[in-house]
């Protein structure tokens, strides 16, 4: 089946380290993106990618870097200095041109010790 | 960017109950979705609307881009319409980015 796959879905680290979430999608769409979501908060744009080898920063993102290398692959690396990193992170994807709905993956939760 | 405003926040209904949800934009859009955050996190399309009215089952949409507002209605809502309802919108001109909005949380009760 068609879709957006995140992982791991649960992830713990201890504060100084590096994490890395991982997002594939085999919808064949152009635009992924990252978005941040704290408790009882709206979702807030990280980072985005319109195509391959090419991405632009959203509102938040400091302490994040990402990486376009593939049409199907936007990983997202959380750094040591993201102060709050401790979130539920969610990739999307979409179709470019006029029209592209956004589809999501299923999240993935991580916790800062 | 574009302020989108939900409300409202919070809604509580009884089982069978019918409710109106608005969004509200502060600029023209090119798109808009509703979506609803189930209560493991994972974000469900409801409906692309950037104008028009549009139904699926119990659910219904409609945005009004002229007066920059959206609606979702929601009939005869069931205890599985729990979750957070979020409106998201775009402008082509500011990068292709989605907007969200803090969304509306509904708690459907038996």
């Amino acid at each position: 089946d068609g879709g957006i796959t995140q992982s791991p879905k649960y992830l713990f680290r201890k504060e100084g380290q590096n994490v890395t979430l991982s997002c594939e999608q085999n919808l064949n769409h152009d635009a992924m993106y990252w978005y941040r979501q704290d408790p009882g908060q709206g979702l807030r744009l990280i980072y985005y990618s319109q195509i391959v080898n090419d991405f632009q920063k959203g509102d938040i993102a400091e302490g994040y870097s990402v990486s376009r290398e593939k049409k199907e692959s936007f990983p997202l690396t959380v750094t040591s200095a993201q102060k709050n990193p401790t979130a539920f992170y969610l990739c999307a994807s979409r179709r470019q041109g006029r029209t592209g709905e956004l589809f999501f993956g299923e999240g993935s939760r991580l916790t800062v010790l | 960017g574009i302020q989108v405003e939900q409300s409202p926040p919070d809604l509580i209904l009884q089982e069978g109950a019918n409710s109106t949800l608005r969004c509200n934009f502060s600029d023209s859009v090119n798109n808009l979705q509703w979506f609803h955050q189930n209560p493991w996190g994972q974000l469900i399309n409801l409906f692309y609307i950037p104008s028009g009215t549009k139904q699926n089952g119990r659910l219904s949409a409609t945005t009004v881009a002229t007066e920059r507002y959206s609606l979702l209605y929601i009939s005869s809502s069931q205890t599985t319409d729990s979750g957070v309802y979020f409106c998201a919108v775009e402008r082509r001109d500011t990068g292709n980015q989605f907007y969200f909005g803090t969304g509306t949380s509904l708690t459907v009760i038996p």
